[in-house]
C-alpha cells in the first residue's frame, strides 16, 4: 500500500516569510497525483495545489508552489509572503491511476507570527 | 453551486445507541469516501464506494457501516461496538477513472456523551 509521510508535526513562519513544508511518499506506481490541502479552524479541506507525477514542470498556485521530485519521492510545499490566513493544518495526499483511493499523511500545523 | 452537504454539523450521542451521518454530494462523482480524523493521525479511511450498491472497508471500517443506494449520497452509521466514536467525520467525492482531487464536506463532529 502507499503511504505518504509528513515528519513536521508543526512549523512556524513570521508573516512575509517563507516556508517550507515537507512530503515523502511511497510507491511502485509511476503515473499519480499529489496534492496539498489546507484544513484552516473551520476544519474545511481546501485544496491548495496538485501536480501530475508525468509532469516534470513544478506546479504552481499564487504563492503557493511545489518541489516535486519524483526519483526521490519528495513532494514539499513552498508558501511565499506567509500570511496570517495561512495558518492552519497542512495535508499531504496520494491518488494513484489504479485505485480510487487516497492516502494522506498525519498533517503538518503551520502557524504564522505577525 | 454544486459541492458536499454533511449534516449534522455536530452530533451528540449516547452510549450503546446506533447514529447515522448523512453525506449528499451534486457533483455527480461516482466515488465517495468516509475518513475519520483525530488529533495528530490525520485522515484515516473507514469506508468507500466507486459506484452504486458497491463500498469497501478502509483502514478502520470496524464500528461501522455504509450503504449507496443513490449516486448522491452515502450515509455513515457509527454503531454501538464502535469503542471510540467521539471524532471529527469528513465526507468526500471524486471522479473515478482520472486520479484528480476529492472534494470535501464540511464535516460532522461526534460526541458520545
Amino acid at each position: 500500500a502507499q503511504t505518504v509521510t509528513q515528519s513536521q508535526p508543526e512549523m512556524s513562519v513570521q508573516e512575509a516569510e517563507t516556508v517550507t513544508l515537507s512530503c515523502t511518499y511511497d510507491t511502485s506506481e509511476s503515473d499519480y497525483y499529489l496534492f496539498w490541502y489546507k484544513q484552516p479552524p473551520s476544519r474545511q479541506m481546501i485544496l491548495v495545489i496538485r501536480q501530475e507525477a508525468y509532469k516534470q514542470q513544478n506546479a504552481t498556485e499564487n504563492r503557493f508552489s511545489v518541489n516535486f521530485q519524483k526519483a526521490a519521492k519528495s513532494f514539499s510545499l513552498k508558501i511565499s509572503d506567509s500570511q496570517l490566513g495561512d495558518a492552519a493544518m497542512y495535508f499531504c495526499a496520494y491518488r494513484g491511476y489504479t485505485g480510487n483511493q487516497f492516502y494522506f499523511g498525519t498533517g503538518t500545523s503551520l502557524t504564522v507570527i505577525p | 453551486d454544486g459541492g458536499i452537504t454533511q449534516s449534522p454539523k455536530y452530533l451528540f450521542r449516547k452510549e450503546g445507541q446506533n447514529v447515522t451521518l448523512s453525506c449528499e454530494q451534486n457533483l455527480n462523482h461516482d466515488a465517495m469516501y468516509w475518513y475519520r480524523q483525530d488529533p495528530g493521525q490525520g485522515l484515516r479511511l473507514i469506508y468507500y464506494s466507486q459506484i452504486v450498491n458497491d463500498f469497501q472497508k478502509g483502514d478502520i471500517a470496524e464500528g461501522y457501516s455504509v450503504s449507496r443506494e443513490k449516486k448522491e449520497s452515502f450515509p455513515l452509521t457509527v454503531t454501538s461496538a464502535q469503542k471510540n466514536p467521539t471524532a471529527f467525520y469528513l465526507c468526500a467525492s471524486s471522479i473515478t477513472g482520472i486520479p484528480t482531487e476529492a472534494f470535501f464536506g464540511q464535516g460532522t463532529r461526534l460526541t458520545v456523551v
